[in-house]
């Protein structure tokens, strides 16, 4: 069984680039929820995707979007980007349904310069 | 309004003893789930335990429980025969009853274990 993984590791980008982080969830998972964790805190709902839908939205401007493709696997897309957009992105896949069987991937670490 | 809370921002234990990990929550549903959460320095979440509000027996997972006590609105994590690879933070999240997945976390304890 494969478990989520997500890409690239760590990236560096300038403020008001965009910037588009992929993650490809366990296998026989049809949802994917993305999270903001910045340093210190407690990771922080964007949104989640269920069946190539987008099923919920936390408190996140419109630059922050995503997808989902038929395989289940998602990106996050954040357009000018801004110096607090610097955090750890966490991607969690789960089976609609189930939210206690929802994995994490190792995260992207995005640093705007 | 904080929905979770963790008034531990750091704790040290003795390896070989328990450790108990305080979360208190906030909801007005009647259907959510409870889970904690360790993140080692590596900054993978893995998940350790989940605990249903209409579940009567408190959860258990190995060396992990959830003291779980509805009244008081409470989810404590204990550790038992704390090991020193248990060093990392600790996060305590909820999923309330909506008609998707969101998990709220808390702001996380960090605890240490001492040789």
């Amino acid at each position: 069984e494969t478990g989520v993984t997500q890409s690239p590791t760590h990236l560096i980008k300038t403020r008001g680039q965009q910037v588009t982080l992929r993650c490809s969830s366990q296998s026989g998972h049809n949802t994917v929820s993305w999270y903001q964790q910045a340093l210190g805190q407690g990771p922080q709902f964007i949104f989640q995707y269920y069946r190539e839908e987008e099923n919920g939205r936390g408190n996140f401007p419109p630059r922050f979007s995503g997808l989902q493709f038929p395989n289940y696997s998602s990106e996050l897309n954040v357009n000018a980007l801004e110096l607090d957009d610097s955090a750890l992105y966490l991607c969690a896949s789960s089976l609609g349904g189930r939210p206690y069987e929802q994995y994490f991937g190792p995260g992207t670490r995005l640093t705007v310069t | 309004a904080q929905k979770i809370t963790q008034t531990q921002p750091g704790m040290f234990v003795q390896e070989k003893e328990a450790v108990t990990l305080d979360c208190t929550y906030d909801t007005s549903d009647q259907s959510y789930g409870l889970f904690w959460y360790k993140q080692p320095s590596s900054g993978e979440m893995i998940f350790l335990i989940y605990q249903g509000s209409y579940d009567e027996q408190n959860a258990t997972e190995g060396r992990y429980s959830l003291n779980f006590q509805k009244a008081r609105k409470s989810a404590n994590l204990v550790i038992s025969a704390s090991q020193l690879g248990d060093s990392a933070m600790y996060f305590c999240a909820m999923r309330e009853g909506t008609s998707y997945d969101k998990v709220i976390f808390g702001p996380g304890t960090s605890l240490s274990v001492i040789p």
